[in-house]
């Protein structure tokens, strides 16, 4: 079945500072990949998505890439602020019938220090 | 709009017990997905229903069951808990038919004693 290795488990950078998160997929049918933020004590927040057809999105400080070829795909937030910090989750999923079986990495620490 | 709502948020339960989890999608939304959250495994995905067939499964065993009605909203039941139960249960909701994004709520906290 799918498997998402994301990496690193932790990164702690000042405050300014940009953050890379990296995830990889094993399933070349997965067509839609999700970010996600978690705070503690609450549920994962969706933040940006990219679809299989599309190589990047981006959203004000947060920019996702795609690369189909080495079924690769990172989160990237700029400009770090301290209420960047919390845990943050890629996900993959297949299928184009609206099927939500999403599955997740491992989950980053991103701590943003003042 | 509402977000997704799940009842309760916290729940201490006996090994052997049972317990059912309630969750409400965002209005309109006809895809109710479950997700486990454990530090060990992480998450990981429970099952999917839709207009109250389930349509996906994940491997956990024939403990773990769920519904939906008409509604949408949708439960899930653990019988004869386990410890290795304890974790946080996340409900996703999305629109189903063609759309992608799934939306969480804050999740039931299961611990198992």
């Amino acid at each position: 079945g799918e498997n998402v290795e994301q990496h690193p488990s932790t990164l702690s950078v000042q405050e300014g500072d940009s953050a890379v998160i990296k995830c990889t997929y094993s399933d070349s049918a997965s067509n839609y990949f999700p970010w996600y933020k978690q705070e503690l004590g609450k549920g994962p927040q969706l933040i940006i998505d990219i679809r299989s057809n599309v190589g990047e999105k981006k959203d004000q400080r947060i920019a996702v890439t795609l690369n189909k070829t080495a079924k690769h795909f990172s989160l990237h937030i700029t400009e770090t602020q301290p209420e960047d910090s919390a845990v943050y989750f890629c996900a993959a999923r297949k299928g184009n019938t609206g099927f939500q079986k999403l599955v997740f990495g491992t989950g980053t620490r991103l701590l943003v220090s003042p | 709009k509402a977000g997704v709502t799940q009842t309760p948020r916290y729940l201490i339960k006996t090994r052997g017990q049972q317990v059912t989890l309630s969750c409400s999608p965002i209005s309109g939304h006809r895809s109710v997905s479950w997700y486990q959250q454990t530090p060990g495994q992480g998450l990981q995905f429970l099952f999917e229903y839709f207009s109250e067939t389930q349509r996906n499964k994940g491997n956990f065993p024939g403990r773990f069951s769920g519904r939906q009605f008409s509604n949408s909203r949708s439960e899930m039941n653990v019988s004869t808990l386990e410890l290795g139960d304890s974790a946080l249960y996340l409900c996703a909701s999305s629109q189903g038919q063609g759309h992608t994004e799934a939306f969480f709520g804050q999740g039931t906290r299961l611990t198992v004693v």
